[in-house]
């Protein structure tokens, strides 16, 4: 069974330039999630969709940051205009239903310089 | 509001010695309580989950035991090798919360030979 695909794996941009990361869940997964990691901290929620619906975004900078996933599959996160602080890991997972297991994508590092 | 609260890193051992990685956490109700895994390059993987006090979750040798009392799930090992070296992540859900995952800050692990 394919696990969770995310690109690009790296991307490295200045500050005030745009980025999109995308997100592959496990096939059949109603549930998908959305998480920062910052370098020495524990992941954190931005956002949790079930099927093509926002379960949760409460932690999600809306000034700048934008996440869809328009069929209830793949999934799109966008941080414009990017600032220094949005250096992070982002963690896509996705689980069955919102009460089972969530397995994790690879990350998608980036850079704001 | 929900917190996990891990000893910090790193933690270096010499092959075969045994391991405790301390987390307790902070939440109103009753969490379901999970250790994952982020081997270098990695993306999360569960390692064990506890669902009720009392509880003992298992796997690869590793153990915790949900302790209501003192609100802690400490990580143990019997016996560490070289490939156990990782970054250990405790982390709580709430039923009524949409299963959303809380994380503590990680622990470093890094096992000698």
């Amino acid at each position: 069974e394919a696990g969770v695909a995310q690109s690009p794996r790296y991307k490295i941009i200045e500050k005030r330039q745009s980025v999109a990361f995308w997100c592959n869940p496990i096939s059949g997964h109603a549930t998908l999630y959305w998480y920062q990691q910052i370098l020495g901290q524990g992941p954190k929620l931005l956002i949790q969709f079930q099927n093509n619906g926002v379960v949760d975004d409460s932690q999600l900078p809306k000034d700048r940051f934008s996440a869809e996933r328009l069929k209830g599959v793949d999934s799109t996160l966008k941080i414009q205009p990017a600032k220094l602080e949005d250096s992070a890991v982002y963690l896509c997972a996705s689980s069955q239903d919102r009460y089972n297991e969530q397995f994790f994508g690879p990350g998608t590092r980036l850079t704001v310089l | 509001g929900n917190s996990v609260t891990q000893m910090e890193g790193p933690v270096t051992l010499s092959e075969e010695a045994f391991l405790t990685i301390n987390c307790t956490y902070t939440a109103t109700g009753y969490p379901s309580l999970f250790w994952y895994v982020q081997y270098p390059g990695e993306g999360l993987q569960l390692l064990l989950k506890a669902t009720k006090a009392d509880d003992k979750g298992s796997n690869k040798g590793f153990e915790a035991t949900y302790r209501k009392e003192t609100t802690s799930f400490h990580l143990e090992k019997g016996s560490v090798q070289v490939s156990d070296s990782a970054v250990y992540f405790c982390a709580l859900s709430m039923s009524n919360a949409g299963n959303m995952l809380t994380f503590g800050g990680g622990t470093r692990l890094m096992v000698k030979p």
